[in-house]
């Protein structure tokens, strides 16, 4: 079946940092790859996503690539702020029909000042 | 821009009472799905709807679990006999159909069962 596999939290940081969180993933056919993002006591937001292999996802800083021959698609930031502090899942679907999104664990991330 | 509302935002409910969870999906959107995290934990999917029947369920989707849509704009989830267990985050969702669009989630539920 599908499946999702991200790094292990939590990831602490100080402010300005480069951020890097793992994720591979497990699929059959050609699934389309998201990163949600899910600050403090809220719901969860569509940080990006990508729908093909080679595809690269941005959105605030963040940056993702879907790498086909990796099964991967691995967070990054440049530099990270204290507003970053949040649990980061990654996620994929075939976007077919009614198929669900599959997540991974979370990440909970925390930045220092 | 548009949004998948949900209510309660918080529900407290004595264990053995039945709730029902109320989610209205983006008007244009033909998926509807309900996911829960029990606190700190992972979105576990629940069930996924289409053309006003069950498109797949899980295995945490036991007969104490329904959901309907009945009057074209609400999405329910009704859990019949709670159960401590069931305290969580439950989250409605819902997407358009074609292969570009992605998920809209709901600002959720927290369902705690006393």
């Amino acid at each position: 079946g599908n499946s999702v596999t991200q790094m292990e939290g939590p990831v602490t940081l100080s402010e300005e940092a480069f951020l890097t969180i793992n994720c591979t993933y497990t699929a059959t056919g050609y699934p389309s790859l998201f990163w949600y993002v899910q600050y403090p006591g809220e719901g969860l937001q569509l940080l990006l996503k990508a729908t093909k292999a080679d595809d690269k996802g941005s959105n605030k800083g963040f940056e993702a690539t879907y790498r086909k021959e990796t099964t991967s698609f691995h967070l990054e930031k440049g530099s990270v702020q204290v507003s970053d502090s949040a649990v980061y899942f990654c996620a994929l679907t075939l976007l077919q029909g009614a198929q669900k999104l599959v997540f991974g664990q979370g990440t909970r991330l925390t930045i220092n000042p | 821009e548009p949004e998948v509302t949900q209510t309660p935002s918080h529900q407290v409910t004595q264990m053995g009472q039945e709730v029902i969870l109320r989610c209205v999906p983006i008007s244009n959107h033909l998926y509807f799905y309900w996911y829960r995290q029990i606190l700190g934990q992972k979105v576990e999917f629940l069930v996924s709807f289409y053309n006003n029947e069950i498109s797949e369920k899980s295995e945490i989707f036991d007969d104490q679990f329904s959901v309907e849509r009945p009057d074209g704009s609400n999405f329910t989830l009704k859990i019949r006999s709670t159960k401590l267990e069931d305290s969580a985050m439950y989250f409605c969702a819902s997407r358009r159909q074609g292969s570009n669009y992605g998920y809209t989630f709901g600002s959720g539920t927290r369902l705690t069962v006393v």
